[in-house]
């Protein structure tokens, strides 16, 4: 199955800094999702996008469904040391039914003090 | 607490050995899923259902098993046809937010097997 692309893998950031992520697929969807994962543990749904263009935030998160259907980016403000973690994107066909989520290799997120 | 609870949390079996895992869900959520996760990758969705006594494969079924014939309950075996056995495993569920839209997938906290 398919896998989106993320960039980048993995960044080492500073206490405050902002943080950009990006998700590319080379198919369209309609749904894109953010999830955070700390090790050992379940994925946690940041953001959730429905329509091209929108914009949406979620605390010092914020999440943008591109223009072409076939993108999303994701900026963290401010980062703080409890934002480290890996970083997953997904997309979605709204098909009516149960979804296939086909999910991004990752960012992995780490913060130095 | 409504979640979704998968246990245990570590399991190990030897090679040939069948193995289930539990999925349960107190959130009333139609749809349940299985997705598998190897170190350093993303999620390769296993099974997914979408209502009682259905259930659908994804993209890497072969080797596994779901039933569903409780609503909150999706247990997934891991069978010895199952090549490369040992990873995290993941069980989700969603709700039709309306416009039949399931997307939003809820995780619970994972299974590490480790086949010996």
């Amino acid at each position: 199955g398919q896998q989106l692309n993320q960039s980048p893998q993995s960044m080492f950031i500073q206490e405050g800094e902002d943080v950009s992520m990006n998700c590319t697929s080379s198919s369209i969807f309609n749904t894109w999702l953010w999830y955070k994962q700390d090790p050992g543990e379940g994925p946690v749904l940041l953001i959730a996008l429905y329509k091209a263009g929108e914009l949406t935030s979620n605390g010092r998160l914020t999440a943008q469904f591109g223009i072409t259907r076939k993108d999303s980016f994701l900026n963290i403000s401010a980062s703080i040391p409890s934002d480290v973690g890996i970083y997953f994107c997904a997309g979605a066909i709204n098909t009516g039914t149960a979804s296939k989520l086909t999910f991004g290799t990752g960012t992995r997120l780490q913060v130095t003090l | 607490d409504g979640g979704i609870t998968q246990s245990p949390k570590y399991l190990f079996r030897k090679e040939g050995q069948n193995v289930t895992l539990s999925c349960e869900q107190n959130l009333n959520h139609d749809a349940m899923y299985w997705y598998r996760q190897d170190p350093g990758q993303g999620l390769r969705l296993i099974y997914y259902s979408q209502i009682v006594n259905d259930f659908q494969k994804g993209d890497i079924a072969e080797g596994y098993s779901v039933s569903r014939e409780k609503k909150e309950s999706f247990p997934l075996t891991v069978t010895s046809a199952q090549k490369n056995p040992t990873a995290f495993y993941l069980c989700a569920s969603s709700r039709n937010r309306g416009g039949g839209s399931y997307n939003e997938q809820f995780f619970g906290p994972g299974t590490r097997l480790t086949v010996l």
